[in-house]
């Protein structure tokens, strides 16, 4: 049972233009929301992230939009370039650990930025 | 450099066999995790450990195990190896309690199952 969900395996956009990166989760216990890049022969790097009492997160060109109701999120990187060619993972954190907390990864999500 | 150190980067080895892989956590981090990354399987979490302690197990076979050690790094045992289990394993830290950059990945280790 996949409790973080990326529909998308890949996604292509030009450079310049917005990419948008969703994902869809089922578990309501998850408070806390992160997202990761991941390029090829590395391991994944944290990007950005957001509580569950937060709609949006902004960090230049990367916001990050909440959405509890739906169980969605999303990713959004204005202006795309090149460079933010990679896999990206989004992850989920609930809070029934305390401070055990264990993150469950989406497959992710190839976006390609095209010159 | 993330500061979690995996080490081999690359392993290749027949079906039927063991290897170990290590990791080093991030200095500080009491908290270590395993996650394979198969073909389209995205990162499936193997099993965490926390100052020396197993604290929470995923989807880790029978074949598989872990350990943490008092100088706080950790090995994963592969055994009974099959072609299967070809893939890359990311070892990951993190400190007490969740801050809000989650984990510290390894670049992890390529295992190719032959």
């Amino acid at each position: 049972d996949q409790q973080v969900k990326q529909n998308s395996p890949s996604l292509s956009v030009q450079e310049g233009r917005i990419s948008i990166l969703n994902c869809d989760y089922t578990n309501s216990m998850f408070d806390y929301f992160l997202w990761y890049k991941k390029y090829p022969a590395e391991g994944p790097t944290f990007l950005i992230s957001i509580s569950s009492i937060k709609d949006k997160n902004e960090d230049g060109r990367f916001t990050v939009f909440l959405n509890k109701s739906a169980k969605h999120l999303s990713l959004h990187i204005v202006p795309s370039q090149p460079g933010d060619s990679a896999v990206y993972f989004c992850a989920a954190s609930d809070k029934s650990g305390g401070s055990n907390y264990k993150l469950t990864f989406g497959k992710g999500t190839l976006l390609t930025v095209n010159p | 450099d993330s500061g979690v150190t995996q080490t081999p980067k690359h392993l290749i080895t027949a079906t039927g066999q063991r290897v170990t892989l290590r990791c080093s956590p991030r200095s500080g981090d009491l908290s270590v995790y395993w996650y394979q990354q198969s073909l389209d399987q995205g990162l499936q979490f193997l099993i965490q450990y926390y100052n020396g302690e197993e604290r929470a197990k995923g989807n880790i076979l029978e074949r598989f195990s872990a350990q943490q050690f008092p100088d706080l790094h950790s090995e994963l045992n592969l055994s009974s190896l099959e072609l299967g289990d070809s893939a890359l394993y990311f070892c990951a830290s993190s400190g007490e309690g969740l801050n809000h950059h989650g984990y510290t990945f390894g670049s992890g280790t390529r295992l190719t199952v032959v």
